[in-house]
């Protein structure tokens, strides 16, 4: 079946320091989404990308699509502690979500 | 308006058993996902549901089973619970468009222990 492979699993890193997290599909994908879940927490959306090659910005998080649309990033400029969390993509293929396994962000303050 | 609504959030069985856990969508909301979610697994897809009907299953034993209802809440079941069922089940709507998935909105999820 489909599957979204994220890296890195985890990723601990000194506050104000960046931080990106990627996906990668074997197949194409209809679009991605990215979720993050804090700690005791559950996945809360956070965008959807749907056009090859599309960036969004959220403040100082950037998400990417790739331009063949297998691949995705996000990135975040100048952690804060407020980032800790699991970052979850979900790419759609057809009608059916598939999530990839998370990357853990910790950051040190 | 009111999230999404799981009961209950914390349970404890023992192997053998049988679980039912219920989930209430956001008014409006018509398709309902269920999601398994241990430490190592990630979210597993488990199944979906759109207006009573199952749209999509995941690769799932066939212990465990859902339904929806015609108000769109929705139940998940597994019979004969194994130590391995133990996980956080999440289960979340949508505003499904006839197209695509769309943004999820998830439950704070019910923690099953299986003893």
């Amino acid at each position: 079946g489909q599957q979204v492979m994220q890296i890195p699993q985890y990723q601990h890193v000194q506050e104000g320091e960046d931080f990106t997290t990627y996906c990668n599909s074997s197949t194409t994908l209809s679009n991605i989404q990215w979720y993050k879940q804090r700690p005791g927490g559950h996945p809360v959306f956070l965008i959807q990308l749907v056009k090859s090659g599309e960036v969004k910005k959220q403040k100082r998080l950037t998400f990417q699509f790739g331009e063949a649309k297998k691949n995705s990033s996000l990135h975040i400029t100048a952690t804060q502690t407020t980032d800790v969390g699991t970052y979850f993509c979900a790419g759609e293929y057809g009608n059916k979500l598939v999530f990839g396994a998370g990357t853990i962000l910790r950051v040190k303050s | 308006k009111a999230g999404v609504t799981q009961t209950p959030r914390y349970l404890i069985k023992t192997r053998g058993q049988q679980v039912t856990l219920s989930c209430s969508p956001i008014s409006g909301h018509r398709s309902v996902s269920w999601y398994q979610q241990t430490p190592g697994q990630g979210l597993q897809f488990l199944f979906e549901y759109f207006s009573e009907t199952q749209r999509n299953k995941g690769n799932f034993p066939g212990r465990f089973s859902g339904r929806q209802f015609s108000n769109s809440r929705s139940e998940m079941n597994v019979s004969t619970l194994e130590l391995g069922d133990s996980a956080l089940y999440l289960c979340a709507s949508s505003l499904y468009r006839g197209r695509g998935t769309g943004e999820l909105f998830f439950g704070e999820g019910s923690r099953l222990t299986v003893l």
